[in-house]
């Protein structure tokens, strides 16, 4: 099956710092999606984003398909958006997603 | 939010005895799922559903069953709790862009001792 890895595993930063999370999958993909779960454990859907740039607020994303990978800009993070986030895709006629093992990210006050 | 409620949220079980997780979606999407969350592992597929009746295995389905016997209720059992199934579990549907982007519940803590 397809294969998703996500990097840095952990990332530190201070408060107000940018940052870029990579996502690569290893076959091409019909839909990708990043997620963020929160301290409390719930996950939220930050982008539905198979190709193509798109932005919400401060966070954006950019998925090269042909390229097979995706990236997750945070600008000026906040301690709220500590947590871990994921990258998940679907590949070929299936509609279930394989999971990224996340990056972990902790923004200190 | 997307209408999944998941429950319980969290239980407590002895090992070698049935436990059944429910997800309950408020719309009639036809796509329902069952993950795992463990450490180092991300989220793995236990069990889908693309309907009533409905159902296939994901990449993780040992010592698992699923059952939907109406559009809205995808329910996941474990026959015989091992300590292994110690996890939280999720439930998600998909919905729009071709039932391909995904809404998952808040998660169900299980503990099997």
């Amino acid at each position: 099956g397809i294969q998703v890895e996500q990097s840095p595993p952990d990332l530190i930063l201070q408060e107000g710092a940018n940052s870029t999370l990579r996502c690569n999958f290893s076959d091409s993909v019909n839909n990708l999606q990043w997620f963020h779960q929160n301290p409390w454990g719930q996950l939220i859907n930050l982008f539905y984003i198979p190709s193509g740039t798109k932005q919400n607020g401060r966070l954006s994303a950019t998925t090269v398909a042909t390229e097979r990978y995706s990236l997750l800009y945070i600008s000026s993070s906040q301690t709220t958006d500590s947590g871990v986030y994921f990258c998940a895709v679907t590949s070929g006629s299936a509609r279930q997603l394989t999971f990224g093992s996340g990056t972990q990210l902790t923004v200190l006050p | 939010d997307a209408g999944i409620t998941q429950s319980p949220r969290h239980k407590v079980t002895e090992t070698g005895t049935p436990v059944t997780l429910r997800c309950h979606q408020t719309e009639n999407h036809r796509y329902m799922y069952w993950y795992r969350q463990d450490p180092g592992h991300g989220l793995r597929l236990i069990h889908y559903s693309y309907g009533v009746k409905d159902t296939d295995k994901g990449e993780v389905s040992d010592g698992y069953s699923v059952s939907r016997s109406k559009t809205e209720d995808f329910l996941l059992t474990l026959e015989s709790a091992t300590s292994s199934q110690t996890s939280v579990y999720f439930c998600a549907i998909s919905i729009g862009h071709g039932e391909t982007e995904a809404f998952f519940g808040q998660g169900t803590r299980l503990t099997v001792v």
